[in-house]
C-alpha cells in the first residue's frame, strides 16, 4: 500500500535556527513529491519535486529528492514566528493520479 | 486573481440535517477535489472530478455526495451529518491528473461543526 512518513511530528525551535522536515514515501508508482504548508487554514503550495538530486529553493525554504532512498527533506533556515505551521509532504501516484497526503509535521517557532 | 472560493467559510449543522457546502474556481482547471480533514490528521480524498467525469474513494461514506454542474463549480452534499462528520472540508483544482502531476490549489476550506 502505498504510504507517506513524515518525521518529526511536531518540532519545537526558537527564532534563527535551521530545522530540517523528512519525509519518506513507499509507492508504485511515483510521479513527484510536493510541499505544503498549512496555517490555521488551507495548504499553500511549497514546492514540487520530480527529479533526484535538484535542489529547490525560495527564500530560507529549500526541498530536495532522493529518489533511490525514496525520501525527500525540507529545510528552513533562520526560522521566524511566521513559519509555524503544519507542514505537509505528498507524494503523486501514477497509478490513481491523485495526492497521497503524509500526516505533517507541526513546527513551532518561539520568539 | 485567480482562486478557488469556498462558501461559507464556517457552517454548523445540526445532527441529520442536510447541508451543502460550495466551491467555486477562476483557474479553469479541469480537475476538481474535495477533501475532508479532520484536527492533526492529513486530508483525506473524498471525490475528484476530471472535468465532469466522477470518481468516488472506495471508502467514502454514501452519506456524501458531489455536484459539479459546470467548470467553475462543484458541491459536496452531506446528507445526514453525524458528529463525526465535524472537520475542515478542502476543495482544491488542478490542471489535469496524468504525467508528472500538477501541484493542487486549495482553497480556504469550511470548517463543518455538527450540534
Amino acid at each position: 500500500e502505498d504510504k507517506v512518513v513524515q518525521s518529526p511530528l511536531s518540532l519545537v525551535v526558537h527564532e534563527g535556527d535551521t530545522v530540517t522536515l523528512n519525509c519518506s514515501y513507499e509507492v508504485t508508482n511515483f510521479r513527484s513529491l510536493l510541499w505544503y504548508k498549512q496555517e490555521k487554514k488551507a495548504p499553500t503550495f511549497l514546492f514540487m519535486l520530480t527529479s533526484s538530486g535538484i535542489e529547490k529553493k525560495s527564500g530560507r525554504l529549500s526541498s530536495i529528492l532522493d529518489k533511490k532512498e525514496l525520501f525527500s527533506i525540507l529545510n528552513i533556515t533562520a526560522t521566524q514566528t511566521g513559519d509555524s505551521a503544519i507542514y505537509l509532504c505528498a507524494f503523486y501516484s501514477g497509478n490513481t493520479g491523485k495526492l497521497i497526503f503524509g500526516q505533517g509535521t507541526t513546527l513551532q517557532v518561539k520568539p | 486573481d485567480a482562486m478557488v472560493i469556498q462558501n461559507p467559510r464556517y457552517q454548523v449543522t445540526q445532527f441529520g440535517k442536510p447541508v451543502t457546502l460550495s466551491c467555486s474556481q477562476t483557474l479553469n482547471h479541469n480537475v476538481m477535489y474535495w477533501y475532508q480533514q479532520k484536527s492533526s490528521q492529513a486530508p483525506k480524498l473524498l471525490f475528484h472530478y476530471y472535468d465532469k467525469d466522477f470518481n468516488n474513494e472506495a471508502d467514502t461514506p454514501d452519506n456524501f455526495q458531489s455536484r459539479r454542474p459546470n467548470t467553475s463549480f462543484c458541491f459536496l452534499d452531506i446528507r445526514s451529518p453525524g458528529l463525526g462528520d465535524a472537520a475542515m472540508y478542502l476543495c482544491a483544482t488542478s490542471p489535469r491528473t496524468s504525467g508528472r502531476g500538477y501541484e493542487q490549489y486549495f482553497g480556504p476550506g469550511t470548517r463543518l461543526t455538527v450540534t
